[in-house]
């Protein structure tokens, strides 16, 4: 148990579904990330989030919509997902001052049909 | 381009040896290097980090080394047990230029032999 938990764990969705992950920590942290692992590929960022404000967007295509709420929950709402996008999404969050250690959840494997 | 390099897809070592995971960056600006492990089904668990100040960081039977003139960086397990058998990343930050988000290799599958 880190701390960070995710919601589904497991999803299958069709191209034109429209689905949500859902995020929550419980370490007090002030900083949260969306990571996406395919297959064979580092782990890549997709969004980062400090004290709620987004603070980067790596080039992630718009079907995919973060929302941050508050400093302990995140989103990431998804829409007319591609095959290709299917992949473990990974939540991490950590202290922004520290600079140190993200925290991960056990991520929700995505599955697009 | 990956900035952060781990060559190595997998490893193999026997029960009670060393293991030895490599890890190469090419970003000037990381100051901070942490190792993942990372179990089937579940996500990264934080396991060791360094920072640039230092060379070396130990603790318990993990200690990483960090050579920055090679941009290069590994961790040691020593004694190696089948609970280690796990896919480990290395990944890297640059605190000193305020940014703390992390850039990960592609991990090492490690499988420690009975």
């Amino acid at each position: 148990e880190t701390g960070v938990t995710q919601t589904p764990r497991h999803l299958v969705m069709g191209m034109t579904n429209k689905k949500s992950l859902k995020c929550e920590q419980h370490l007090g942290h002030n900083a949260m990330y969306w990571y996406k692992q395919s297959a064979k590929k580092p782990l890549e960022l997709m969004f980062v989030y400090n004290f709620k404000e987004q603070t980067e967007n790596n080039s992630v295509p718009s079907r995919f919509s973060p929302e941050c709420p508050n400093s302990s929950h995140l989103f990431l709402h998804l829409h007319t997902l591609q095959p290709e996008d299917s992949a473990l999404y990974l939540c991490a969050s950590s202290q922004s001052g520290t600079g140190g250690e993200a925290f991960f959840g056990q991520g929700t494997r995505l599955t697009v049909v | 381009d990956q900035q952060v390099k781990q060559n190595s897809p997998s490893l193999s070592v026997q029960e009670g040896r060393i293991s030895i995971l490599n890890c190469d960056y090419t970003n000037s600006m990381f100051d901070y290097f942490l190792w993942y492990k990372k179990y089937p089904a579940e996500g990264p668990t934080f396991l060791i980090s360094i920072s640039s100040i230092k060379d070396k960081n130990e603790d318990g039977r993990f200690t990483v080394f960090l050579n920055k003139s090679a941009k290069h960086l590994s961790l040691h397990i020593v004694p190696s047990q089948p609970g280690d058998s796990a896919v480990y990343f290395c990944a890297a930050s640059a605190r000193g230029a305020g940014s703390y988000q992390l850039t990960f290799g592609k991990g090492t599958k490690l499988s420690v032999i009975p």
